[in-house]
């Protein structure tokens, strides 16, 4: 059975860092890429960012390009992002989602999300 | 970037109904739209891939169509578990890849 569980999520101060880890199982990890994804309080789906299977290609959306940085470690089934210089806009649930591209790419995999709140 | 705009933001809908839920690309986007269903707290969950491909295990009373620019979404029996947030999403330019607004289906 295929399951991602993020952590790592937390309160934090405007200005501050978190780190967010997504651990992967029932699927062989190194060969899919994979997408943080958020959600802000009572909003839509937003697209943060995507590393590769061998993380030769690694995207971010314009919001946290910058401030983000997503990494994958495959030996261990992990996949993380580093939040950085963090605003009040990020609060959101993040959710770390599996990409599947064979022929028409998609996330068919979501993990149950962690809460990220950026508050004095 | 593309941008997704989808419609009705909400419905209000029985048991038993059939509901159709649009989504519209500012380009064409082929057949590279997926829908998502979100309940509250939950995850989204994968309902349909390219337009009109059924995802593993989800009920065959959901159905996708279209390509270009524009897209359905049909419930073809509304269930009282498909009360959700339905989003779609387009996977023709990435990145990004951008997801419509939602459209909230709840009960009548």
């Amino acid at each position: 059975e295929v399951q991602l569980v993020e952590s790592g999520g937390g309160l934090v101060k405007p200005g501050g860092s978190l780190r967010l880890s997504c651990a992967a199982s029932g699927f062989t990890f190194s060969s899919y890429s994979m997408n943080w994804v958020r959600q802000a309080p009572g909003k839509g789906l937003e697209w943060v960012s995507s590393i590769s299977s061998s993380s030769s290609y690694i995207y971010y959306a314009d919001s946290v390009k910058g401030r983000f940085t997503i990494s994958r470690d495959n030996a261990k089934n992990s996949l993380y992002l580093q939040m950085n210089s963090l605003r009040a806009e990020d609060t959101a649930v993040y959710y770390c989602a599996r990409g599947k591209s064979s022929g028409f790419y998609r996330n068919d995999y979501w993990g149950q999300g962690t809460l990220v709140t950026v508050s004095s | 970037d593309i941008q997704m705009t989808q419609s009705p933001s909400s419905l209000s809908a029985s048991v038993g109904d059939r509901v159709t839920i649009t989504c519209r690309a500012s380009q064409s986007i082929s057949s590279y739209l997926n829908w998502y269903q979100q309940k509250p707290g939950k995850a989204p969950k994968l309902l349909i891939y390219a337009a009109s491909s059924l995802q593993s295990g989800v009920p065959s009373r959901f159905s996708g169509s279209g390509s270009g620019t524009d897209f359905t979404l049909t419930i073809s029996s509304l269930q009282p578990e498909d009360f959700a947030t339905y989003y779609c999403q387009q996977s023709y330019s990435t990145p990004p890849t951008t997801f419509g607004p939602g459209t909230k289906v709840d009960i009548k």
